[in-house]
């Protein structure tokens, strides 16, 4: 899996829109980006992936450059239940990619 | 919609007691099935994996066991817990796309 790069920390106010990047530099061109979440004592969340294109589901919005070097997430209206570590992972996707190993992520922080 | 269940969502045993962790999950067929464990503040060990009933990769050797007796039904289980067994062992199922869908999740003491 390529590594990823993500900020350690982020505030956001709640109400606004949440951007969080991530760099992936060495990504391969059968690899895809994923994004997943934990909150404090839950499992972890699956959010949104993509290859390419952006994406966008019921959570959030997945924007990737075209050289797809870096990433973004964006949670359009962050509440305080977004608060969370986001890990952002570069993986192919197959049956061999078994185990999902999460890197140190970006602790979110909605703020009232 | 697919929806993934654990129970218990917390268990305090002791040590050389046997173990049985249950995950169901409903609304798919066939998935691809995981169980993980997360020390605390650790990050996911993948113990066991599942590609249909009966069908059990063990990624890391252990005192732990997995079984698989139904499509929708995946058991981790140990005949003798060790202290070391504690965490949050976590079950989930695979996406078309090989993204993970995770349960609630069980905390698990051992004393």
């Amino acid at each position: 899996d390529a590594k990823t790069t993500q900020p350690t920390s982020m505030d956001c106010a709640e109400g606004r829109a949440a951007n969080l990047p991530c760099n992936h530099s060495t990504i391969s061109g059968n690899e895809y980006v994923y994004w997943y979440r934990q909150i404090h004592s839950q499992g972890p969340q699956y959010i949104i992936h993509g290859l390419k294109n952006n994406e966008t589901n019921e959570m959030a919005s997945l924007i990737i450059t075209e050289d797809r070097k870096s990433s973004t997430l964006i949670l359009p209206h962050a509440t305080l239940r977004d608060t969370a570590v986001y890990y952002c992972i570069v993986r192919v996707a197959t049956r061999s990619a078994r185990q999902l190993t999460f890197g140190s992520g970006t602790q979110l922080t909605v703020l009232p | 919609s697919q929806t993934i269940h654990q129970w218990p969502a917390t268990l305090v045993q002791p040590v050389g007691s046997p173990l049985s962790l249950e995950c169901t999950v409903e609304g798919t067929s066939n998935p691809n099935l995981y169980w993980y464990r997360q020390a605390a503040g650790r990050g996911l060990q993948l113990l066991f994996y599942s590609v249909g009933i009966g069908q059990i990769s063990s990624e890391v050797p252990q005192n732990l066991s997995a079984s698989r007796p139904q499509d929708r039904q995946f058991i981790l289980s140990s005949k003798k817990l060790l202290l070391s067994d504690s965490g949050f062992y976590l079950c989930a199922w695979g996406g078309r796309s090989y993204e993970q869908y995770f349960g609630p999740g069980t905390r698990l003491t051992v004393t």
